[in-house]
């Protein structure tokens, strides 16, 4: 069963740092997805990826197959951009079996 | 606007009793999936549908049944078999993976609560 990790859990930074947060996963995997949820619970989807790097705003996400690791940085942030990003990956090429999921980190940007 | 709608929000369940939760899509997107969230864990699998009449159990069915009669909808009963359903429950869609550039669309989640 594929395992999916992320650091940092939480991480509080004040407005304007530069965030980094990590995904590793454990076997080979089609696509890549970060997600973001606000505490209200709704899931957004912020990026999918299979090779390289997307850039959308002031977010940008990589990922490194042969190292089984992904990276989500934020430049620039925002209070705003308190919320939990979640790290979910899908095994396989067939079908529309779901997504596997990491925990989650906690990010909070302070004013 | 399109996009996915679950209800209700919040649903409290007495012992023994089945409930069930509501996914209707209008994005036209053929896979529909369920999913759990518990504290401090990731979202888990609970059944997904790559088509009308048509649905897998994920990796946590036991407890949970679900229909796929439209495209358009995916319900989703917890019946009293599911002995810890206390959870938040999240209904997704997603684009054709044969896109290249698949996306999961997410409803609000139903918070349910056990009595």
């Amino acid at each position: 069963k594929n395992e999916v990790e992320q650091s940092p859990q939480n991480l509080t930074a004040q407005e304007g740092e530069f965030i980094t947060i990590n995904c590793s996963y454990s076997v080979g995997i089609s696509a890549l997805h970060w997600l973001q949820q606000h505490p209200g619970g709704g899931i957004v989807s912020l990026f999918m990826l299979s090779s390289g790097k997307k850039k959308h705003g002031r977010l940008i996400a990589t990922i490194n197959i042969q190292e089984k690791h992904s990276s989500l940085h934020i430049t620039a942030s925002h209070p705003r951009d308190s919320a939990v990003y979640i790290c979910a990956v899908r095994v396989g090429r067939g079908g529309a079996d779901g997504l596997t999921f990491g925990k989650g980190t906690h990010l909070i940007i302070q004013p | 606007d399109g996009g996915i709608t679950q209800s209700p929000k919040y649903l409290f369940r007495k012992e023994g009793q089945n409930v069930t939760l509501s996914c209707e899509q209008n994005l036209n997107h053929d896979a529909m999936y369920w999913y759990r969230q518990d504290p401090g864990q990731g979202l888990r699998l609970i059944y997904y549908s790559q088509i009308v009449n048509d649905f897998q159990k994920g990796d946590i069915a036991e407890g949970y049944s679900v229909s796929r009669e439209k495209k358009e909808s995916f319900p989703l009963t917890v019946t009293s078999a599911q002995k810890n359903p206390t959870a938040f429950y999240l209904c997704a869609s997603s684009t054709p993976r044969t896109s290249g550039s698949e996306t999961q669309y997410f409803g609000p989640g139903t918070r349910l609560l056990v009595l």
